[in-house]
């Protein structure tokens, strides 16, 4: 069984789209997240929610908009998207708030192309 | 703030050779540090952390590292590596609510 799961895996799409990066876990965890991994293999947090409430934005572009219907799913929609939104964006999750002596588990990632 | 710095950005061995991945952190207060690993096409996953007690500490695949305060370094050592250890790995530091990532060292295993 995988913990945290994301579709789609890639996704290539034009300039100007919109388009969704779902996630989900199965470890019972309260807190999840969205890192971005750039070309050269920077990883940046992006987003942070524990049991559905936002704790973390990380100064992203509003065209980035993370939804958690409920603590189990963390989904990413993106806007009007970029050629520079080219990455591969990771969900992970974590047992409680705060990555703080505790692990945190990542998905597989999405690679997401903008031509 | 916290934050680590990852010297190397790519590490060649020869398989079996011993290897070491330089990680050194930042802080002034006291610190969570971790190793993560990625393969090829893959996400990350945690190979070690160091919360407290004992300096050194030993994760998966043969991994350790050594906390090191007063050089203020979590170095990733293996004594033999192997060609599956082909990856990128990730040094962190808890920062806040989150975790921040090093730049990644890229080990490449020669044959």
């Amino acid at each position: 069984d995988t913990a945290v799961s994301q579709t789609p895996k890639y996704l290539v799409t034009q300039m100007g789209n919109d388009k969704s990066i779902k996630c989900e876990q199965n470890l019972g965890h309260d807190t999840m997240y969205w890192y971005k991994q750039d070309s050269k293999k920077f990883l940046k947090i992006m987003f942070s929610y524990n049991n559905k409430e936002l704790i973390i934005n990380e100064t992203v572009p509003n065209r980035f908009s993370p939804k958690s219907p409920d603590k189990a799913h963390l989904n990413l929609h993106i806007n009007s998207l970029e050629l520079g939104d080219s990455a591969v964006y990771f969900c992970a999750s974590s047992q409680v708030v705060g990555p703080a002596g505790n692990t945190i588990y990542f998905g597989e990632g999405s690679w997401l192309t903008v031509v | 703030a916290q934050s680590v710095t990852q010297l190397d950005s790519q590490v060649p061995v020869f398989e079996e050779a011993p290897v070491e991945l330089r990680c050194n952190y930042s802080s002034s207060v006291s610190v969570y540090l971790f190793w993560y690993v990625q393969y090829p096409n893959q996400g990350l996953q945690l190979l070690l952390k160091y919360l407290s007690g004992s300096t050194l500490v030993k994760g998966i695949n043969g991994f350790e590292a050594e906390f090191n305060k007063s050089q203020t370094s979590f170095h990733l050592r293996k004594p033999s590596v192997h060609i599956s250890d082909t990856a990128e790995y990730f040094c962190a530091v808890n920062r806040d609510d989150k975790i921040i990532f090093g730049k990644g060292t890229r080990l490449h295993i020669l044959p």
